[in-house]
């Protein structure tokens, strides 16, 4: 079974750029996370799909934050434009719907905002 | 938000030496879990215990659950230098919603000095 693809590995820009990150979900799965993981902290969900549509983005910064999963398969993130701040991983998962399933991870995004 | 909070902290022990990890929460759960992150890399799933079951193994992992005092603990057993690494607990809870939400600790980092 084929994991949980991520691009790109490593990203570098500069603050007020713009910049998307792509998710490729284990076939079948239908809820995808984005988590945002600051050094040094646990996983903070941005923002989780369930198929196609959006069922929790509380804590996403909309302001500045945008996510999208077409034909409920594959996910883009996109931050514009960018603060010092939003340094950090990020990182998409996938799993089953209903209770009891574990979520994967993909080995994630990791952005430095200079 | 966070869920989970995990002491310690840091950890650091001899190999061979048995690890314990706790993690706290605050809301009823649908089961808990708990993840490994390697330095740079993604998080691996270790093990999932429900919300109904008291204790759980798996191979040196054993992992208990009191949700009466809204807690769990994982245990390493005969560490090795390889389980260096974060460890995590995530909660898995229903929502308003009725979608599930994960939602991570803190995380206690391991050193298992060889």
């Amino acid at each position: 079974e084929a994991g949980v693809a991520q691009s790109p590995r490593y990203k570098i820009i500069e603050k007020r750029q713009s910049v998307a990150f792509w998710c490729n979900p284990i076939s079948g799965h239908a809820t995808l996370y984005w988590y945002q993981q600051i050094l040094g902290q646990g996983p903070k969900l941005l923002i989780q799909f369930q198929n196609n549509g959006v069922v929790d983005d509380s804590q996403l910064p909309k302001d500045r934050f945008s996510a999208e999963r077409l034909k409920g398969v594959d996910s883009t993130l996109k931050i514009q434009p960018a603060k010092l701040e939003d340094s950090a991983v990020y990182l998409c998962a996938s799993s089953s719907i209903g209770q009891g399933h574990e979520a994967f991870f993909g080995q994630g995004t990791r952005l430095t905002v200079v | 938000s966070q869920q989970g909070e995990e002491d310690p902290q840091a950890l650091s022990i001899q190999e061979g030496e048995n690890a314990t990890m706790n993690c706290s929460y605050k809301t009823s759960i649908n089961n808990l879990q708990w993840y490994r992150q390697n330095s740079g890399r993604g998080l691996v799933h270790l093990i999932l215990i429900r919300s109904n079951e008291r204790e759980k193994h798996s191979g040196r992992l054993r992992v208990t659950l009191d949700t009466s005092k809204k807690s769990s603990s994982l245990l390493i057993t005969a560490s090795r230098a390889a389980d260096t690494a974060s460890y995590f607990c995530a909660t898995d809870a229903s929502t308003a919603g009725g979608y599930q939400k994960v939602t991570f600790g803190t995380g206690t980092k391991l050193q298992v000095i060889p």
